[in-house]
């Protein structure tokens, strides 16, 4: 299994320009969800989707849209990038919503806006 | 607004010794408490998933405990060794969503 890949590592993008981070994962998982993670500050959820068809907005959804149309994928798009943008982004993902089961993490992807 | 403490923010401590720091979490509505370890330049990967008042998980050195009455949890290293450097996250769960709530960590720096 390769698990939870992201794609791609790092990004740089200038104001107002969109994109989309690639989210995938071959375990079947039924939870997956979307942080960034910014110095001094803990994990912050983006959205989340607790199966195909199902999205959620986490704590920080402002500026981006996911959709989960397979099991598989959970892409995350920048609508139009801002400078508060910058920062480090993780896919991670569970077997189950129930929350009783660890969270499997892919590598991150590094962004920058200018 | 639900908020999860670390303490303390960071620790160095010396090969050999051992360590515990904590992580603080409402007590009401509690559903489940997760430890993460993330090495600089990886992504987090679990260590524990706790879901009962008084448990105590193992792994290894590790371990871990639990009390959602009144709602902390420590995480121990024994004897600690350099590849246990570094951040040790916990993270959160109500029953009434499926969020986890983040800690900032504890970042553990081990002395040779």
């Amino acid at each position: 299994n390769a698990g939870v890949t992201q794609t791609p590592k790092f990004q740089v993008l200038k104001t107002g320009q969109s994109m989309t981070l690639q989210c995938a994962q071959d375990m079947n998982h039924e939870y997956m969800s979307w942080y960034r993670q910014d110095p001094g500050m803990g994990l912050r959820l983006i959205h989340y989707s607790v199966g195909a068809g199902i999205t959620d907005q986490g704590e920080v959804p402002n500026g981006y849209n996911v959709s989960r149309s397979t099991t598989e994928d959970f892409p995350l798009r920048l609508l139009s990038a801002a400078p508060s943008q910058t920062s480090v982004y993780f896919c991670a993902s569970s077997y189950s919503r129930q929350g009783r089961n660890e969270q499997f993490f892919g590598p991150g992807t590094r962004l920058t806006v200018l | 607004i639900l908020n999860v403490e670390q303490s303390p923010q960071s620790l160095h401590v010396q090969e050999g010794d051992s360590t515990n720091f904590t992580c603080s979490f409402p007590s009401s509505n509690f559903y489940a408490l997760h430890w993460y370890r993330w090495e600089t330049a990886k992504s987090p990967e679990a260590l524990f998933v706790m879901t009962l008042n008084g448990d105590e998980k193992k792994k290894g050195r590790i371990s871990a405990t639990l009390n959602t009455k009144e709602g902390y949890s420590y995480l121990y290293i024994k004897g600690s060794q350099p590849e246990d450097s570094a951040t040790y996250l916990c993270a959160f769960r109500v029953d009434s969503n499926y969020q986890l709530i983040w800690g900032a960590g504890t970042k553990l720096i081990i002395k040779p």
